[in-house]
């Protein structure tokens, strides 16, 4: 069984420049969930996909906008980047379902927005 | 608005010792209370405690849910230094999408 992987791992980016974050989920798994995690915070929620489709979004501005293929990976697009955009962005995959509540991790993208 | 609260935020320890770590919550559309271990960058899964399942035990490490005081703590026993790590509490909100809201995470570290 393949776990979550993501890309790239670090990324350093100017103010304003635009970035693509990649996710493959776990075999099986056709949610996938975005985070962003600061330094010395927990992850906070950005959004989810099912099916290809956003099922939920967190208070996160339109520049952060997403995408998930057929075959389950996401991307994560970030427009006009911020000092404040620099965090670890992890990627979590899922099954829905009242029993099936553990999302498993990525390790994560590291940006760095200078 | 959802809250997830946890504490300390750091502890330091000897190896050997036993450690307690506490979450509260305040979620309006609970369904269950997960603790991840966050070593290095990917948080990894330790326990998901429900309505029906409020204790959990693998190892050393224990969690029990209490849902009328809307809380959780977390016990290592004969702590080791591979214990050290960020430990992650996280309650479901099924408010829409289905998603973690975590806590600010409790930095454990187990001296020799």
């Amino acid at each position: 069984e393949t776990g979550v992987t993501q890309s790239p791992t670090h990324l350093i980016k100017t103010r304003g420049q635009q970035v693509t974050l990649r996710c493959s989920s776990q075999s099986g798994h056709n949610t996938v969930s975005w985070y962003q995690q600061a330094l010395g915070q927990g992850p906070q929620f950005i959004f989810q996909y099912y099916r290809e489709e956003e099922n939920g979004r967190g208070n996160f501005p339109p520049r952060f906008s997403g995408l998930q293929f057929p075959n389950y990976s996401s991307e994560l697009n970030v427009n006009a980047l911020e000092l404040d955009d620099s965090a670890l962005y992890l990627c979590a995959s899922s099954l829905p379902g009242k029993l099936t509540d553990t999302q498993y991790f990525g390790p994560g993208t590291r940006l760095t927005v200078l | 608005e959802d809250k997830v609260v946890q504490s300390p935020l750091s502890l330091v320890v000897h190896e050997g010792d036993t450690v307690t770590l506490n979450c509260s919550y305040e979620v309006t559309n609970f369904r269950s209370l997960l603790w991840y271990k966050q070593e290095k960058k990917a948080p990894t899964f330790l326990f998901m405690l429900t309505s029906s399942g409020i204790e959990k035990k693998s190892g050393r490490l224990s969690s029990i849910l209490d849902k009328k005081e809307l809380s959780s703590i977390l016990n290592i026993t004969a702590t080791q230094t591979g214990d050290s790590a960020i430990y992650l509490c996280a309650v479901v909100d099924v408010q829409g999408a289905q998603k973690l809201v975590f806590g600010q995470g409790t930095r454990l570290t187990i001296n020799p």
